[in-house]
């Protein structure tokens, strides 16, 4: 089967910097993917590491060790607008990119 | 330009109904993907399409869930015989082509089966 673990919740301070970690052990693996999910919205894509090593986007930062099934999702200088949950996703599937999420990491940014 | 939308927003059926959940994905996008989502827990996946064609249904729960796609865009996921375990919000995602990693969701259709 697949499993992939990331904490339930987190909690951070405003402008201050959160680690978000996963590990995943799945049957294949197309990639490894960071979603974000508000309350009662739809996810919206962060990021996506195929290669082991650090992708940087803005305050989003995103690191994968395929030899280690671990990532992290970094998020700097958090804002209020930050809170959310945050979905790790592994891409499977032959040709495609259907993925396997996790059970979310639920994010709260306190004053 | 438009995003994926999905109709209807909210869908409350009775026990062994049949309902149908519409997904148009974005203009030009050939792969589709439904995914359904319970409280508390990440997207599940259920059926991608590439074009007209289920590539991979391996994620459909039993028979009773079926999805069509007939003219490559719009796609509808149907479920007969309802049962409470699938009330869920059901997610629907499109992306570029086969190739493309990034998916774009809809609002999703939240179903509540009594």
């Amino acid at each position: 089967g697949q499993n992939i673990d990331q904490p339930t919740e987190m909690t951070a301070t405003e402008g201050a910097i959160v680690q978000i970690n996963c590990t995943y052990q799945t049957s294949g693996f197309n990639g490894l993917f960071w979603y974000q999910q508000h309350a009662g919205e739809a996810p919206t894509f962060l990021s996506y590491n195929v290669l082991d090593g650090l992708e940087e986007k803005g305050r989003f930062s995103s690191f994968l060790s395929r030899s280690k099934g671990y990532s992290y999702l970094l998020l700097k200088e958090l804002q209020m607008k930050d809170s959310a949950s945050y979905l790790c996703a592994v891409g499977l599937g032959a040709g495609s990119y259907q993925l396997t999420f996790g059970k979310g990491t639920k994010l709260s940014v306190i004053p | 330009g438009a995003g994926v939308s999905q109709t209807p927003s909210n869908k409350v059926t009775e026990k062994g109904k049949y309902v149908e959940l519409r997904c148009d994905p974005i203009s030009g996008h050939t792969a589709l993907y439904w995914y359904r989502q319970s409280l508390g827990q990440g997207p599940e996946f259920l059926i991608y399409f590439q074009g007209t064609g289920a590539a991979d249904d391996s994620g459909l729960p039993n028979d009773r869930f079926f999805a069509v796609r007939p003219e490559g865009s719009v796609s509808t996921l149907k479920i007969q015989r309802t049962e409470r375990g699938d009330s869920a919000v059901y997610l629907c995602a499109s992306s570029l082509d086969r190739g493309a990693y990034e998916q774009y969701f809809g609002p999703g259709t939240r179903l509540t089966v009594t």
